[in-house]
């Protein structure tokens, strides 16, 4: 049981260049979301999902695009990238999204935009 | 708006000394609040969850409160050792719909020999 993988570890990338940002989970959960986190400030949520199919924006949406084909995968991408997004990224899912489910996280992708 | 704050932001202790960390909130309507241990490079993982009605709840060394009438919660760490270094995340959980997660800053912890 992997839990919630992400990948890759580290990316630089040149502004203007495009990339997904992998997510995979084990656990069958419903609820997958994408978060930023940056220096200073709490997690904030890009985009979430709440089932196969079912994508809603979250806080900081804009410059990214979200898919949900299956139940395990839910990739982020990053359409044309900019210094702003530099940031620490990390991917979770829990049974449900009732707040009362623990949210299992990825170990995070650290993304440099140059 | 829906806020979390921690305090301290950042703090050194020596290894098997106790430290109490606090989280205020103004998250509405409220339904349960978690505290997560982010270690360095790593993703958050949960040590408790508390709902309204819950005043204390302990894992281990790990001790949180939750005082819903004044917003306040805290997380006691006790006899600390070195492996407790990290980043301690407040997250407050509302009820509805959309998204109902507020994460606080996190508090640092250092412990030393």
């Amino acid at each position: 049981n992997a839990g919630v993988t992400q990948t890759p570890k580290f990316q630089v990338l040149k502004t203007g260049q495009s990339m997904t940002l992998q997510c995979a989970q084990d656990m069958n959960h419903e609820y997958m979301s994408w978060y930023r986190q940056d220096p200073g400030m709490g997690l904030r949520l890009i985009h979430y999902s709440v089932g196969a199919g079912i994508t809603d924006q979250g806080e900081v949406p804009n410059g990214y695009n979200v898919s949900r084909s299956t139940t395990e995968d839910f990739p982020l991408r990053l359409l044309s990238a900019a210094p702003s997004q530099t940031s620490v990224y990390f991917c979770a899912s829990s049974y449900s999204n009732s707040g009362g489910d623990e949210q299992f996280f990825g170990p995070g992708t650290r993304l440099t935009v140059l | 708006k829906n806020q979390v704050e921690q305090s301290p932001q950042s703090l050194i202790i020596l290894e098997g000394k106790n430290c109490t960390l606090q989280c205020n909130y103004t998250v509405s309507p409220f339904s349960n609040l978690r505290w997560y241990k982010q270690d360095t490079g790593r993703g958050p993982v949960s040590l408790t969850i508390m709902t309204f009605s819950e005043n204390t709840k302990s894992n281990g060394r790990y001790t949180a409160t939750l005082d819903a009438d004044t917003k306040q919660s805290s997380l006691h760490i006790t006899a600390s050792q070195l492996s407790d270094s990290a980043s301690y995340i407040c997250v407050v959980i509302r009820t509805g719909g959309g998204n109902k997660l507020t994460f606080g800053t996190g508090t640092q912890l250092k412990v030393e020999l």
